[in-house]
């Protein structure tokens, strides 16, 4: 099946710093990624679609200027935890589905633990 | 948008019994997929369903969509160690919406 590349796995980093994801999809071509995030024991919370080369489109009550998003290509996305404050300790995990394939299985990337200390 | 009530939350089951989990929907679903996650591991895909009352098999696992659409079940028999984890339905021709899950322990 289809690969999504997620990195870094894990990551540690002091308040007040920012933190960049990558997501990649490494042989198959997404015009839209998703970006969800999970707290321990939880389901996955959307957060926000990455739309290549335009905006993403942020659910209700996320901060879109705090956790920045970019689409610039077709096989990756980023999504960037600015100021990180310890809430904002969580599991993040992108997904996406092939281009012009909705209605589709999404493949996940494996995931970012982030600790905020 | 369109929200998938799961339950139970949480199943403990022994090893060799059965293990049902149920997503239901106030609203008509297009379609409805299923995810495995493991622990400490991100969701795999397992299957979608489209049309009603479609009834799919992969070996042990039956995934059912009601004839309303409204509802999907997956079921397990006779579980294994290997089936260790949290089943999660999902939602969406774009964007995925997930169900709460259902996490899976088994006493082997």
């Amino acid at each position: 099946g289809a690969v999504v590349s997620q990195h870094p796995s894990r990551v540690i980093c002091k308040s007040g710093t920012s933190v960049k994801i990558e997501c990649r999809s490494l042989d198959f071509q997404a015009t839209t990624m998703f970006w969800y995030r999970q707290f321990p024991k939880k389901s996955l919370m959307l957060m926000a679609t990455s739309n290549e080369g335009s905006k993403a489109t942020y659910e209700q009550g996320v901060e879109k200027d705090k956790f920045l998003i970019n689409h610039a290509s077709l096989t990756l996305s980023t999504l960037t935890v600015t100021s990180a404050h310890p809430e904002d300790s969580s599991f993040y995990i992108c997904s996406a589905r092939a281009i012009r394939a909705a209605d589709t299985e999404a493949f996940f990337g494996q995931g970012t633990r982030l600790t905020v200390v | 948008g369109q929200q998938v009530m799961q339950i139970p939350q949480y199943q403990h089951v022994q090893e060799g019994e059965d293990f049902t989990t149920y997503c239901n929907s106030s609203t008509t679903l297009s379609n409805i997929q299923w995810y495995k996650q493991r622990p400490g591991g991100h969701p795999v895909f397992l299957i979608q369903l489209v049309k009603s009352g479609e009834v799919k098999k992969q070996k042990r696992l039956t995934f059912q969509f009601g004839e309303a659409k409204k509802n999907s079940s997956l079921h397990i028999t006779a579980t294994q160690t290997t089936d260790v984890g949290t089943y999660f339905c999902a939602e969406g021709a774009q964007k995925l919406v997930f169900g709460q899950g259902t996490r899976l322990t088994i006493n082997p």
